[in-house]
């Protein structure tokens, strides 16, 4: 059973308007979260985190919102630019001092111009 | 360099041989990381090495898969008798600790025929 799901496999937004990603988890016990963007042919790079403390971190155009009742993570891309084109992974930590990261299958994103 | 490295980027080879990846981690990163990512997947972590010794290889999916570390740099990841459901991309990953964002190379494709 999966412990992340990214339920959309795909997302297409036009150019300028909000792009989000959304990934839900089971596990309570995850207490960082990251997002990856990974172009085709290229590692994911990563991208913006959160730790459990919080609920929102900013970072220029990305947000990332956390809704720990919820079990819910959600990146926001304001605005969106054809080169934020990309497949996006959030990633999870299980507990301080874990260093396995969990992955969903990834969202992959096309910021139409 | 300045990012994670790994060779060689494409490997193409026969059932039943033993393959060979490389990882050079960025300097410094005393962590390091292998995942495999197979087709509309999300990354299976495999094994993780801090410094050269892995306190957790719970993630390799068979007795032929082994990994090392050495002088707290490069690591290799060896498949004996390679099986075609070893096919996919091998990413590693090193962090500053373990409890830093990880960063990518860009991945070795592996294609059993």
């Amino acid at each position: 059973d999966q412990q992340v799901k990214q339920n959309s496999p795909s997302l297409s937004v036009q150019e300028g308007r909000i792009s989000i990603l959304n990934c839900d988890y089971t596990n309570s016990m995850f207490d960082y979260f990251l997002w990856y963007k990974k172009y085709p042919a290229e590692g994911p790079t990563f991208l913006i985190s959160i730790s459990s403390i919080k609920d929102k971190n900013e970072d220029g155009r990305f947000t990332v919102f956390l809704n720990k009742s919820a079990k819910h993570l959600s990146l926001h891309i304001v605005p969106s630019q054809p080169g934020d084109s990309a497949v996006y992974f959030c990633a999870l930590r299980e507990g301080a001092g874990s260093y396995q990261l969990t992955f969903g299958k990834g969202t992959k994103l096309s910021v139409i111009p | 360099g300045a990012g994670v490295s790994q060779s060689p980027s494409n490997k193409v080879t026969e059932k039943g041989k033993d393959v060979e990846l490389r990882c050079d981690p960025i300097s410094g990163h005393t962590a390091l990381y292998w995942y495999r990512q197979s087709l509309g997947q999300g990354l299976e972590f495999l094994i993780y090495f801090q410094g050269n010794s892995a306190p957790d290889k719970s993630g390799l999916p068979s007795d032929r898969f082994s990994a090392e570390r050495t002088g707290g740099s490069v690591s290799t990841l060896t498949i004996q008798r390679t099986q075609q459901e070893d096919s996919a991309v091998y990413l590693c990953a090193s962090s500053l600790n373990s409890n830093q964002p990880q960063h990518f190379g860009d991945g070795t494709r592996l294609s059993i025929l």
